[in-house]
């Protein structure tokens, strides 16, 4: 399973744009990058998930450059409630059994 | 739809007693895991099951077992708890037969101390 390595803390601001980059440079043809939002005595929760170029849905934006040795999460507007650790993971979803790998992730802590 | 349950929610032992975390899935998924999460770290595989009638072995197995009753239950058992085996414990289901987007769905988890 490829590693990822993601900062270990990020503070924002209410309003402001949040981008976290996560670095997965053994990153392996059949693997996918997906990210994880966990909030303190809850188990996490999928985000958004994506293979190559940009990927959007209602809560994130994903966006992985043609080598695929990295990505970027960017959450819009950020609110007090986006105060989270966000993972990013790198796996072949399709393999039997979905093996995920959690690094330590990125703790984001958004400020009024 | 409740998604993962998982019990009970907490849960005190003393070193050497044994327990069962109990795990079920109400979304017809193929696979389930059961991770663990001490403080300030990032969830490690215990043990998993592709398909009911499968188990394998995860990151960190070394004193637990499984067993995968049916396609909804995966329960962890704890057979002689340690100190060290004091953790937040996570089940979570997946579909790995869906082609694309296959999230992992979690449930609240058991937070575990073993004095």
């Amino acid at each position: 399973l490829a590693k990822t390595t993601q900062p270990i803390s990020m503070d924002s601001y209410e309003g402001q744009e949040v981008n976290i980059t996560c670095s997965h440079n053994n990153i392996a043809t059949n693997d996918y990058i997906t990210w994880y939002q966990q909030f303190p005595s809850q188990g996490p929760r999928f985000i958004i998930q994506g293979y190559k170029t940009k990927v959007t849905n209602e809560v994130a934006s994903l966006f992985i450059p043609a080598d695929r040795k990295s990505s970027t999460l960017s959450l819009p507007r950020v609110s007090l409630s986006d105060t989270a650790v966000y993972y990013c993971l790198v796996g072949d979803i399709e393999a039997a059994g979905n093996k995920l790998t959690f690094g330590g992730g990125t703790r984001v802590l958004v400020k009024p | 739809n409740a998604g993962v349950t998982q019990t009970p929610k907490f849960q005190v032992l003393k070193t050497g007693q044994s327990m069962t975390l109990q795990c079920a899935q109400d979304m017809n998924h193929n696979s389930m895991y059961w991770y663990r999460q001490d403080p300030g770290m990032g969830l490690r595989l215990i043990y998993y099951s592709a398909s009911e009638g499968t188990t394998d072995k995860g990151e960190v197995p070394n004193g637990y077992n499984v067993s995968r009753l049916n396609k909804r239950e995966f329960s962890l058992r704890l057979e002689s708890a340690a100190p060290s085996q004091t953790s937040v414990y996570f089940c979570a289901s997946s579909d790995p037969q869906e082609v694309g987007n296959q999230p992992q769905h979690f449930g609240d988890g058991t937070r575990l101390s073993i004095l």
